[in-house]
């Protein structure tokens, strides 16, 4: 079955980076583009951006214009998502998704705490 | 603030039909498809309805959707207590180069 699985819990000092990364299996990998979506403690779902692995293309959500970097690496199924300049308000649980018709299915979230 | 309109909250008694709005624009649902998504305390959120109202595989036919203009809907009948969630609509949008925008969310409490 289509599966994502994400990398483990990380905390942060502001002003740091961090990496998460997102292991896909059970399709072929370059056929769907993938997205990252946060959600910040009791707060609803954020876009941030869509990469598509079968050419490297990305699409970023303009309020992280500049703080964020998605890859792929075909050879092991895999996109990570980088953001830097870590502040409080980048406290949250990152989800990446697989674009179907909808997003589906998600990983299982990574969450990312940044303190001062 | 979220692009998508969604009311914060919405409640219900098992066996009974719950409707939860989505207000949008011309540049989102008003020429995009609606998706809806469930996400159930501390879990990932899942894909509910895709294309406006059609079901994933797997997800029972008290959940539909549908569309009209720059609203959308998700209508859950015959209530249950494992419907006690959080409900997010969500669409692309063609303005800023194109990106997914996200309704506030509406927690149903049965």
């Amino acid at each position: 079955q289509v599966q994502l699985v994400q990398s483990g819990a990380e905390v942060k000092k502001s002003g740091a980076s961090v990496e998460v990364s997102c292991k896909a299996s059970g399709y072929t990998f370059t056929t769907s583009p993938i997205h990252w979506v946060r959600q910040a403690p009791g707060q609803g779902l954020e876009w941030m951006g869509i990469i598509n692995p079968s050419d490297g293309s990305t699409r970023y959500a303009q309020n992280l214009q500049g703080r964020v970097i998605m890859i792929s690496d075909s050879s092991t199924s895999t996109v990570y998502m980088e953001l830097s300049s870590l502040t409080s308000e980048d406290t949250a649980v990152y989800y990446c998704a697989r674009d179907a018709p909808g997003i589906t299915p998600w990983g299982q979230g990574t969450l990312v705490t940044v303190s001062s | 603030q979220s692009v998508l309109t969604q009311p914060p909250s919405a409640s219900g008694t098992p066996g009974q039909r719950v409707t939860i709005p989505c207000s949008g624009s011309r540049s989102n649902i008003g020429t995009n498809t609606v998706n809806w998504y469930q996400q159930l305390p501390g879990t990932a959120p899942k894909l509910l309805i895709y294309s406006s109202n059609q079901r994933p595989s797997g997800v029972p036919d008290r959940f539909s959707g549908s569309k009209s203009g720059t609203s959308a809907s998700l209508a859950i009948s015959g209530l249950q207590s494992e419907d006690e969630a959080d409900y997010y609509c969500a669409a692309w949008d063609n303005s800023l180069n194109g990106r997914v925008v996200f309704g506030g969310g509406t927690k149903v409490t049965v």
